[in-house]
């Protein structure tokens, strides 16, 4: 157990609607970042968060949103789904946002679009 | 742009045999870090072993080691005495040296140990 936990494990929803994806860091770290794993991409960097700001973007979609609250949580949202976007999607975290600290996955939430 | 190749889409082990896990990446930045991630079949993402690009001695934990060649931009990762528990997809990650980086993985390796 990583100590960093998603909600929900799986989703399942049609196409065109919104979701949204939660994660909690471990315990006192403030750096949150979102990947998207799918057969066809792969595992990808999806944005990053420290201590409520976006600090670094990658190949996310204009339709997905995140953000980081006070008590550091974050949200993941997805939006107009597509068949496409069926993915499992990972929060990890860190201490802070330097190379050196370790990233820890939660268990991921799977996403199946129909 | 940093890339990741893993060119073993699938591997097999005999129980208690070696097997070694091949990666290599394309970067020019000098500070970075490498990292091989295992995924079993629950799909949990775990740090298996993590290699800093300024060390030239290669990291070790238990049974799990890598072999880091700088020059040739390879990473390759070491199973002794593999047992059924490492039966999983193995990911080697790139991540560049400073803040605000992100993992780069390579495609994975899936890996099957044979009882």
């Amino acid at each position: 157990d990583s100590g960093v936990t998603q909600t929900p494990k799986h989703l399942i929803t049609a196409t065109g609607q919104r979701v949204t994806l939660r994660c909690s860091p471990r315990s006192g770290d403030l750096s949150v970042y979102w990947y998207q794993q799918s057969l066809d991409q792969g595992l990808q960097f999806l944005i990053q968060y420290y201590n409520g700001e976006e600090r670094a973007k990658g190949n996310i979609l204009e339709r997905f949103s995140a953000q980081q609250f006070p008590d550091l949580h974050s949200e993941l949202n997805l939006s107009s789904l597509e068949l496409g976007d069926s993915a499992l999607y990972f929060c990890a975290s860190s201490v802070g946002t330097s190379a050196s600290y370790e990233q820890y996955f939660g268990p991921g939430t799977r996403l199946t679009v129909t | 742009a940093q890339t990741v190749t893993q060119s073993q889409p699938e591997m097999s082990v005999q129980e208690a045999e070696t097997v070694t896990l091949s990666c290599t990446y394309d970067t020019s930045e000098s500070d970075y870090y490498l990292f091989w991630y295992k995924q079993p079949p629950s799909r949990q993402m775990i740090l298996v072993i993590r290699q800093e690009a300024y060390k030239q001695q290669n990291a070790t934990e238990n049974r799990f080691s890598v072999n880091f060649q700088k020059a040739a931009k390879s990473f390759s990762l070491k199973i002794s005495d593999s047992q059924l528990g490492d039966a999983a997809m193995y990911f080697c990650a790139y991540r560049r040296g400073g803040s605000n980086y992100k993992l780069t993985f390579g495609k994975g390796t899936l890996l099957t140990v044979n009882p």
